[in-house]
């Protein structure tokens, strides 16, 4: 079936070190979702991208979304303390718009 | 506006009982899609409802079941409860426009199922 893998399952950074999180698909996604859930928390929506190559940024975070639309990256710039919690890629399950399959999720540690 | 609710926030059950959970969408949102979450299954796809009928569905037993009113609120019932039913489950609401092919869904807080 679908599946949607993201590595590292968990990555540990000094404040003010870069952070990626790669995701990958085992099948061609229409688009792909980013959610960043906080320790304790429930995900929350950062960005969605849909064209094959698209790269977006929200100010320290980059998003891309690879020409295959089978892959997507996250990267943040110079973490900062706020920037702990999980990550998650999630693409449309079968091509289904609300029927959403999410990675297995990075988990973020941010040393001050 | 609000966002997503849901009730109860925390619950404890006996193995063999039932279980129902409510979520209320943002408002004029006319879809709402529940999602399990656990440490080794991660978030995983539970039904959609839009317009009182169930538009997609996910690969739980029957157990898992559900609907939605015509105010849009939602309500989640697991019959019959197993250990392995502890869980956080999420809701989010989305528009549900059959326009609007991308949606942004807006997760609700959770309802912690813990079943001993």
């Amino acid at each position: 079936g679908q599946q949607v893998m993201q590595i590292p399952q968990y990555q540990h950074v000094q404040e003010g070190e870069d952070f990626t999180t790669y995701c990958n698909s085992s099948t061609t996604l229409s688009n792909i979702q980013w959610y960043k859930q906080r320790p304790g928390g429930h995900p929350v929506f950062l960005i969605q991208l849909v064209k094959s190559g698209e790269v977006k940024k929200q100010k320290r975070l980059t998003f891309q979304f690879g020409e295959a639309k089978k892959n997507s990256s996250l990267h943040i710039t110079a973490t900062q303390t706020t920037d702990v919690g999980t990550y998650f890629c999630a693409g449309p399950y079968g091509g289904a718009t609300n029927k959403l399959i999410f990675g297995t999720g990075t988990l973020l540690a941010v040393q001050p | 506006k609000a966002g997503v609710t849901q009730t109860p926030r925390y619950l404890i059950k006996t193995r063999g009982q039932q279980v129902t959970l409510s979520c209320s969408p943002i408002s004029g949102h006319r879809s709402v899609s529940w999602y399990q979450q656990t440490p080794g299954q991660g978030l995983q796809f539970l039904f959609e409802y839009f317009s009182e009928t169930q538009r997609n569905k996910g690969n739980f037993p029957g157990r898992f079941s559900g609907r939605q009113f015509s105010n849009s609120r939602s309500e989640m019932n697991v019959s019959t409860l197993e250990l392995g039913d502890s869980a956080l489950y999420l809701c989010a609401s989305s528009s549900g426009s059959w326009e609007v092919r991308q949606e942004t869904q807006y997760f609700g807080p959770g309802t912690r199922l813990l079943v001993l």
